[in-house]
């Protein structure tokens, strides 16, 4: 099956500096590449994906990169600020008969300083 | 739009109780419904696919009988934890997908269920 490796664990930066969480996947079937923020105690909550005809995304201040060759994919944050700080997970899925299920990196906790 | 409803929100409960978890999709029809546990600090593990009229799909290592699904409609999944232990205490999230195929998957707010 697939497996979804994610790094950093912890990341800390100063507001305004830019974030950047990385992700590798194993399935070279897998073509869509969700990120996911998440609030403790909350819902994960969708902020971007990518399907694997495209290799950049860009919305706003968050962009994420995938590149298939390599089987990796990540995302950028821009002029972070301290309400970027949250869970962030990284997921990958395949069509198929795996219903396009997901399997979710170990999540990166970003913290932004003030 | 996408919203996903899940309710009850929060469970306590003794040990050896039945517990039951539902998962609504508002504003659109979901054939597919996943259901995920998620550990404090932890990442999301799916532990079952759910499809309407049929089956779910269970990962392995989840017990099917401890863990019932029931997919009965397009917009309802529900999850039971049956004779639920303290080690069942997690919180416990579904999610469900817009169209078919691939598309993003919404989730409900979760529900954090303790066994005593």
């Amino acid at each position: 099956g697939e497996n979804v490796e994610q790094h950093p664990s912890t990341l800390s930066v100063q507001e305004g500096d830019s974030a950047v969480i990385k992700c590798t996947y194993s399935d070279s079937a897998s073509n869509y590449f969700p990120w996911y923020k998440q609030e403790l105690g909350k819902r994960p909550q969708l902020i971007i994906d990518i399907r694997s005809n495209v290799g950049e995304k860009k919305d706003q201040r968050i962009a994420v990169t995938l590149n298939k060759t390599a089987k990796h994919f990540s995302l950028h944050i821009t002029e972070t600020q301290p309400e970027d700080s949250a869970v962030y997970f990284c997921a990958a899925a395949s069509g198929g008969t795996s219903y396009g299920k997901l399997t979710f990196g170990q999540g990166t906790i970003l913290t932004v300083h003030p | 739009g996408a919203v996903v409803s899940q309710h009850p929100s929060r469970v306590i409960c003794k040990s050896g109780t039945s517990v039951k978890i539902e998962c609504r999709s508002l504003d659109f029809q979901a054939t597919t419904m996943f259901w995920y546990r998620q550990f404090p600090k932890q990442s999301l593990m799916l532990m079952a696919t759910s499809n309407e009229g049929s089956k779910a799909t269970y990962e392995q290592g989840v017990e099917k009988d401890k863990f019932l699904i029931n997919h009965a409609s397009l917009t309802l999944s529900t999850l039971t934890v049956t004779s639920a232990h303290p080690e069942d205490s997690s919180f416990y999230i579904c999610s469900a997908r817009v169209q078919g195929g691939l598309g993003p998957q919404h989730f409900g707010d979760g529900t954090r269920l303790s066994i005593l």
